[in-house]
């Protein structure tokens, strides 16, 4: 059974980071694109990039690129993504997919 | 980018009934290896998207033939026949051809 199972719930505080995790289990890690997406409260889904855990190789969406940082551990089959100089628009649940499979997401918090 | 354009946005079906989801591309979805990555997914309330359709019209593993998938090039859709109550919720489209882009979704509501 493929798994892809995300961290925990983070509350931050305006201006800092955080980095999130998507461990996956149930096939070969680096057989295939780890995606993100975000999805704010009430709307639509939005992508944010990708990166190929095979050889560490990231396309971002434009309106990201300056925001997250994707990364993969091949070792322990887990991808992450920071996101940087948070603010209240970065209140999301953010999800991992290799396209047929997702984690379960992650609700981000940004509040003094 | 590639923008992709989904109707109608909210649909009301009776139990038992049918409906289609469209979803244009700005450009064609036409891969250079010759596939078209169109996808279709369901959000039910408070979950995890779930994938339903790949490459157009293949069913995922575990998807009842109750949905189907067609289409090419720019235009797609996706039909669900014998609507049933575990079907509410909301649909993407999403294409993976050109990087990736979500449709604005359409929410499936049970009359």
């Amino acid at each position: 059974e493929v798994l892809l199972q995300q961290s925990g719930a983070e509350l931050v505080r305006p201006g800092s980071s955080v980095k999130i995790s998507c461990k996956a289990s149930g096939y070969t890690f680096t057989d295939y694109y780890m995606h993100w997406v975000k999805q704010r409260p009430e709307q639509g889904l939005v992508w944010i990039g990708r990166i190929n855990p095979a050889n560490g190789n990231t396309v971002y969406a434009e309106k990201f690129k300056s925001k997250a940082t994707l990364t993969a551990d091949k070792s322990s089959n887990t991808a992450y993504m920071q996101l940087s100089s948070l603010t209240s628009e970065d209140t999301a649940t953010y999800f991992c997919t290799n396209s047929g499979d997702w984690g379960q997401g992650v609700m981000v918090t940004v509040s003094s | 980018d590639v923008v992709m354009t989904q109707t109608p946005v909210s649909l009301s079906v009776s139990l038992g009934g049918q409906t289609s989801i469209s979803c244009r591309s700005s450009q064609s979805l036409v891969h250079s290896d010759g596939n078209t990555y169109l996808y279709w997914y369901l959000q039910k309330p408070g979950q995890s998207p779930q994938l339903l359709i790949y490459k157009v019209s293949n069913r995922f593993s575990g998807v009842p033939d109750r949905f189907s998938g067609s289409g090419s090039g720019t235009d797609f859709t996706l039909k669900i026949s014998r609507v049933e109550p575990e079907d509410l919720g909301v649909y993407y489209c999403y294409q993976g051809t050109h990087y990736l882009t979500f449709g604005s979704g359409t929410k499936l509501e049970i009359k």
